[in-house]
């Protein structure tokens, strides 16, 4: 058990819709990055918050954002959902060092039908 | 350009021997570091080692082991006396330090099957 929480651990949906993921990092961890893994595309860094404040973004579309919260719990917000966003979405967590790994949850398997 | 590149799609291994899976990377960054992960059927990412770039000697973690040749920018990892449930999915994954953040940058992965 990693420590970081996911919810949900599915979820369907049509397009057009609007979804919310939800990430409670390990305790003691300031930094909460979102990572999208589909079949074609691997493992893509999303974005990242440390201590409620944006970080780093990566290939994050428009449709998508992200916040954390003072709480340091984080949920990533996707909007239009179109086919192609069908994908597992991972939360991680860390602490802010060189060599702390990343800590991953179990993931939010998203089909978007 | 990728930045971390895992050549093998997939791999078998027969039980109890060793398999090397193979990472090379990019960077011109004197400071990064290299993490393996795991990633079984069920989906959830098993952080398995880490490398610093300054670190004069190969991880070693349990029966995982990294075979760190800086010069020739690989980090392959070694996993002796292969079980059953080392079958997985494998990411090689990189962080460097002038990143803003201190995310990872991960591979394509390598599927490994292990053969009874």
């Amino acid at each position: 058990d990693s420590g970081v929480t996911q919810t949900p651990k599915h979820l369907i949906t049509a397009t057009g819709q609007r979804v919310t993921l939800r990430c409670s990092p390990r305790s003691g961890d300031l930094s909460v990055y979102w990572y999208q893994q589909s079949l074609d595309q691997g493992l893509q860094f999303l974005i990242q918050y440390y201590n409620g404040e944006e970080r780093a973004k990566g290939n994050i579309l428009e449709r998508f954002s992200a916040q954390q919260f003072p709480d340091l719990h984080s949920e990533l917000n996707l909007s239009s959902l179109e086919l192609g966003d069908s994908a597992l979405y991972f939360c991680a967590s860390s602490v802010h060092r060189d060599n702390s790994p990343l800590h991953f949850g179990n993931g939010t398997r998203l089909t978007v039908t | 350009a990728q930045k971390i590149t895992q050549t093998q799609p997939g791999m078998f291994v027969q039980e109890k021997e060793a398999v090397t899976l193979d990472c090379t990377y990019d960077t011109s960054d004197p400071s990064y570091g290299l993490f393996w992960y795991k990633q079984p059927s069920s989906g959830e990412m098993i952080f398995l080692i880490y490398q610093g770039s300054y670190d004069q000697q190969n991880a070693t973690e349990g029966r995982y082991s990294l075979n760190f040749q800086k010069a020739r920018k690989s980090a392959n990892l070694v996993i002796s006396a292969s079980q059953l449930g080392d079958s997985a999915m494998y990411f090689c994954a990189m962080r460097e330090k002038n990143n803003a953040g201190n995310m990872l940058t991960f591979g394509g992965g390598t599927r490994l099957m292990v053969k009874p």
